[in-house]
């Protein structure tokens, strides 16, 4: 199985900072990564597909790169919406699998 | 508008069984894969399983494996996750989404506890 190991696990950031999140595959994964974010007690929401495309409706304020084993999800200037969860998802092979998350919490 | 609505959940003793259900609105299902994934308490997010538009194609974690059975019926609009055999560890809310391999959307969720 592709372990994804997101990094940091938590970060305290203002509204207007901008921030990166990391996610690493064990393996090679391609470009065949996705971003969600999830709110408390809330469905997890698709942000971006093949490690950089935003999926309709996502602000453009998001953004991910990366292929191979890195990858990030950016956030150029945090909005007080974007306080959540987020986890990356590789979809090279089955079982798909989810890195552990980043809680994004306000300073 | 595009909606997922999962039912089904509820409480269940070790070794019991429960069939979960998800009613699409709102796109052509039949032209969809639809995936399951699960949540633990405080945890992250866990794959479960996925189907083919047809029913011919299905993939399940190794966890889940001859324990669970994913099933469709587009004439309904539905998916369901037969599972059987349960476990405390398969305690989580349980998502069904739309898609393959990248999900979007997800319905809001069933939460299944596994408890005597």
């Amino acid at each position: 199985d592709i372990q994804m190991t997101q990094s940091p696990s938590s970060l305290s950031a203002s509204v207007g900072d901008r921030i990166t999140i990391t996610c690493r595959a064990s393996q090679g994964i391609s470009s065949w990564l996705a971003w969600y974010q999830q709110k408390p007690e809330k469905a997890p929401k698709s942000l971006i597909y093949g490690a950089s495309n935003l999926q309709s409706g996502v602000p453009s304020r998001f953004s991910g790169s990366g292929s191979g084993t890195d990858f990030t999800l950016t956030i150029s200037s945090l909005q007080p919406e974007d306080f959540a969860t987020y986890y990356c998802q590789q979809y090279n092979s089955y079982p798909l699998t989810f890195g552990g998350g980043t809680k994004v919490e306000i300073k | 508008e595009v909606q997922l609505v999962e039912s089904g959940g509820g409480l269940v003793q070790p070794g019991g069984s429960l069939r979960l259900s998800c009613a699409a609105s709102g796109f052509t299902f039949s032209n969809y894969w639809m995936t399951w994934v699960r949540q633990a308490p405080g945890k992250g997010l866990e794959w479960v399983a996925n189907i083919k538009q047809d029913g011919s194609e299905k993939y399940y974690v190794d966890s889940v494996k001859g324990r669970f059975t994913i099933s469709r019926d587009n004439a309904k609009n539905s998916v369901f996750l037969q599972m059987n055999s349960l476990r405390a560890e398969d305690t989580a809310v349980y998502y069904c989404a739309r898609g393959r391999v990248t999900l979007d959307p997800w319905g809001q969720g069933t939460l299944v506890t596994v408890s005597s």
